[in-house]
């Protein structure tokens, strides 16, 4: 079964400073694996996905994830935080079936101080 | 292109009621799935539908039920409302069914208080 953890509830950062959202995952597949951004009171926007190519992802607004299948890790990442980027960020695993089949992180809400 | 859109945005019913949610997706899309989000337990799929037909169901009760229509709208109820079915329900369309390979685009909610 496919799993999803996200190893920071809450993460705050100064702007201009790197920001690490932490995702480990566990999947019986090889798997497909998303992260998605939340603003409040928007809908979800997809950030970027992996499905298997280059392991390391570019996504939009200058944010990236790499594929760490020893460490079963997709961690994302920005070099410099923008007051823009405070929102709640989720992990998502898919096994690649049915897109219905996407298994959700309990998410981060990210902070960012100026 | 207009997103996809979720009406009402916000909704007050009593326990015991019944209620119709509706999503209209991204034209030309497809498919079309529903999501529950809480505090508690996170986003969790409730059903995707696509070209009318319910193609996978997530793991919650019979009370919640949907259905397509031939342009592609989609409708959720929920019977017997109870205060834990509070909740942002969230509807996602998309050309097609696998996720690797059309993107969901999200509405933004509806928020459905249940007191």
């Amino acid at each position: 079964a496919q799993s999803v953890t996200q190893l920071d509830s809450h993460v705050s950062v100064s702007e201009g400073t790197p920001v690490l959202l932490r995702c480990n995952y566990s999947s019986s597949y090889s798997p497909s694996l998303f992260w998605y951004v939340q603003h409040p009171n928007k809908g979800l926007q997809l950030l970027l996905k992996y499905t298997s190519a280059a392991t390391l992802v570019k996504g939009i607004n200058g944010f990236e994830a790499e594929f760490k299948k020893s460490e079963t890790s997709f961690h994302l990442t920005k070099p410099s935080a923008h007051m823009s980027d405070a929102a709640e960020y989720f992990c998502v695993v898919s096994d690649g079936g049915s897109q219905g089949n996407l298994i959700f992180g309990k998410g981060t809400k990210l902070s960012v101080k100026p | 292109k207009a997103g996809v859109t979720q009406t009402p945005r916000y909704l007050i019913k009593t326990r015991g009621q019944q209620v119709t949610l509706s999503c209209s997706p991204i034209s030309g899309h497809r498919s079309v799935s529903w999501y529950q989000q809480t505090p508690g337990q996170g986003l969790q799929f409730l059903f995707e539908y696509f070209s009318e037909t319910q193609r996978n169901k997530g793991n919650f009760p019979g009370r919640f039920s949907g259905r397509q229509f031939s342009n592609s709208r989609s409708e959720m109820n929920v019977s017997t409302l109870e205060l834990g079915d509070s909740a942002l329900y969230l509807c996602a369309s998309s050309l097609g069914l696998a996720p690797t390979s059309y993107e969901q685009y999200f509405g933004p909610g509806t928020r459905l208080t249940v007191t």
